[in-house]
């Protein structure tokens, strides 16, 4: 049984440039989450899916951040023109439709905008 | 505002020592979540409390979650340096959408 993966772990990139990050559910998981947390705070929510349905996205969530889960499995994580304060760890999780909340989460992904 | 007050932020005890950590909110909760997260890892689940007035033992871990279903505490007996990590409390709004929302967490060290 394979959990939630997350690639790439560790990314470090120049101010302005795009990255994606991927995640990969548990395989009968309905629901994927992005969360971002920096250090010293909680996970912050981002967006979720049910399926392929992107259903509800953060208002503080900038334009420049977009999310696809295009088959109802894995899902994408964009960020164009990134910015120092992008600089976080970004974290999927995902979970059953009969959850009363738990979440199953990767390891995240940790980028360091220079 | 944090939507889950965690405290205390952060607890350093020496091994053996008991401790408690709480998350209290004014909003109401369908069901509530502790995690434990280590540095550079994903939060980890430990529990789900859905019931006010619930108590869930997991070994030396003691969860209770509110009678009103707006505060959640967790109990460590006799703690153990492996027990170090941060510790997230999370929760399900009732009447709100499905997005779990998190507490800031209480980093916990137990020196040996």
């Amino acid at each position: 049984d394979t959990g939630v993966s997350q690639d790439p772990r560790h990314k470090i990139t120049k101010r302005g440039q795009n990255v994606t990050f991927r995640c990969d559910p548990i395989s009968e998981h309905n629901r994927l989450y992005w969360y971002r947390q920096t250090l010293g705070q909680g996970p912050e929510f981002l967006t979720y899916f049910q399926n392929e349905a992107q259903l509800e996205k953060s208002r503080l969530l900038s334009d420049r951040f977009s999310a696809e889960r295009p088959k109802g499995s894995f899902s994408t994580l964009e960020i164009q023109r990134t910015e120092q304060g992008d600089s976080a760890m970004y974290l999927c999780a995902s979970s059953l439709l009969s959850s009363t909340g738990e979440l199953f989460f990767g390891e995240g992904s940790r980028l360091t905008v220079l | 505002t944090q939507l889950l007050e965690q405290s205390p932020q952060f607890l350093s005890i020496q091994e053996g020592e008991n401790l408690t950590v709480y998350c209290n909110s004014s909003s109401v909760f369908s069901s509530l979540q502790w995690y434990r997260q280590e540095p550079g890892e994903g939060p980890v689940l430990l529990v789900t409390v859905v019931t006010g007035g619930e108590v869930k033992k997991l070994k030396r871990l003691t969860f209770q979650f509110g009678d009103a279903r707006k505060d959640s505490s967790l109990h460590i007996t006799a703690a153990q340096p492996g027990d170090t990590g941060l510790y997230l409390c999370a929760g399900v709004r009732t009447g709100g959408s499905y997005i779990p929302t998190f507490g800031r967490g209480t980093s916990l060290i137990v020196h040996p």
